[in-house]
């Protein structure tokens, strides 16, 4: 298994413009998260999906958008890059939304906006 | 709202030390913890959890935390570092009725000196 697979691994943006974030997984996992990594902040919750054709919002939601057409893959969406979302982003999944169940993470985005 | 807190945000020491990282969280109700770490240019990978039963848990690479639920802490051990150690460490927190919701600290920067 590959697990859990982002792209890009690095990105650099201007102010304005848009991109995906890709999020992957091969372990039939229901439960996807995205996550922003920022200095001294920890991880942060920007959306969750508890199966395909459902998502809702976490801690940070504003400037993104994810959508879940399948169980197997959650993209990240900025619409209009602003230098706050320069941040490394992480995709997480696990086998349910339990507690109890272990999140794996992906290797991280790197984003810049200029 | 659930809270995480780690007392240190850097810490040095030299191998064959012995390395303690603190956690506190809020929470109102029943949780479970998490301790991940970060190699340099690494993804998150679990450390260890802890759900019920005995509060000493022991991880990987012969990391062990305590929890002590009088005190809402989580506090992680290492008898003796190594240099590989070098990593940022991440306590977590989820509610048992939070769906997923893992709650970060900031995290701690540790760094291992030969």
């Amino acid at each position: 298994n590959a697990g859990v697979t982002q792209t890009p691994k690095f990105q650099v943006l201007k102010t304005g413009q848009s991109m995906t974030l890709q999020c992957a997984q091969d372990m039939n996992h229901e439960y996807m998260s995205w996550y922003r990594q920022d200095p001294g902040m920890g991880l942060r919750l920007i959306h969750y999906s508890v199966g395909a054709g459902i998502t809702d919002q976490g801690e940070v939601p504003n400037g993104y958008n994810v959508s879940r057409s399948t169980t197997e893959d959650f993209p990240l969406r900025l619409l209009s890059a602003a230098p706050s979302q320069t941040s490394v982003y992480f995709c997480a999944s696990s086998y349910t939304n339990r507690a109890y169940n272990e999140q794996f993470f992906g290797p991280g985005t790197r984003l810049t906006v200029l | 709202a659930q809270s995480v807190s780690q007392h240190n945000h850097h810490v040095i020491l030299s191998e064959a030390a012995s390395l303690e990282l603190g956690c506190n969280y809020s929470y109102g109700g029943t949780v479970n913890l998490f301790w991940y770490v970060q190699y340099p240019g690494q993804h998150l990978q679990l450390l260890l959890k802890y759900f019920s039963g005995d509060p000493l848990v022991k991880g990987i690479k012969g990391f062990e935390a305590e929890f002590i639920k009088s005190k809402f802490s989580f506090n992680l051990r290492k008898p003796s570092v190594q240099w590989s150690d070098t990593a940022e460490y991440f306590c977590a927190v989820i509610g048992t009725d939070s769906w997923g919701k893992l709650q970060f600290g900031a995290g701690t920067q540790v760094v291992v000196t030969p």
